[in-house]
């Protein structure tokens, strides 16, 4: 079964600073990765996407994938209390009629504080 | 361009009911999969719809179900509500299927089963 781990939190970063989320994923063969910001009481929010190994960057959003160690990061540089959310990392591994199905971690609560 | 919208926004049934939840995709949207978000098991994929056919399906038991229009918009409907059945229930949205293409949510409905 696809397992994507990421730590509950709270991550407690100050006003300014870099917050690093990361997430872990079982399936060798997963290919797309996504982040995702819910706040809370709405639905979740798509920040950044990443296919292929090495970093993407979107603004203060910065994307990281090592497929050799299955893990994927998330940086938020120069952190807002807006960025207070808890961050989704979903991802989808390509199989017969796997389609869009995106397997879900649990989150990672962020807290900036000002 | 007008986002994900889902209809209703809250819900409340009492158990042994059914219930149909309705989703519009993003404009020019072909793909439309459902999820469902609870505090115990998180987000959780349901099934994906794409040009009228169910492309795959999470593991749900049958009183889960859904169709999907020519125009795109889709349906789920729920039998024989049980308690665990609230949850949020989130539509998502995607330009085609396969893992390569991003999804984006609708705002969701709130179903309580009493």
């Amino acid at each position: 079964q696809k397992e994507v781990e990421q730590n509950s939190g709270p991550l407690s970063v100050p006003e300014g600073a870099i917050a690093s989320l990361n997430c872990t994923y079982s399936d060798r063969g997963s290919q797309s990765f996504f982040w995702y910001r819910q706040y809370s009481g709405k639905s979740p929010e798509l920040i950044m996407f990443i296919y292929s190994n090495g970093d993407k960057e979107d603004g203060r959003f910065t994307a990281q994938l090592n497929k050799a160690s299955q893990y994927v990061s998330l940086l938020i540089r120069d952190s807002q209390p807006s960025d207070s959310a808890t961050y989704l990392c979903a991802v989808n591994t390509p199989y017969d009629n796997a389609g869009n199905m995106l397997t879900f971690g649990g989150g990672t609560r962020l807290m900036v504080k000002p | 361009k007008a986002g994900v919208t889902q209809t209703p926004r809250y819900l409340i049934k009492t158990r042994g009911q059914q219930v149909t939840l309705s989703c519009s995709p993003i404009s020019g949207h072909r793909s439309v999969s459902w999820y469902q978000q609870t505090p115990g098991q998180g987000l959780q994929f349901l099934f994906e719809y794409f040009s009228e056919t169910q492309r795959n399906k999470g593991n749900f038991p049958g009183r889960f179900s859904g169709r999907q229009f020519s125009n795109s918009r889709s349906e789920m409907n729920v039998s024989t509500l049980e308690l665990g059945d609230s949850a949020l229930y989130l539509c998502a949205s995607s330009p085609w299927t396969g893992p390569s293409y991003e999804q984006y949510f609708g705002p969701g409905t709130r179903l309580t089963v009493t």
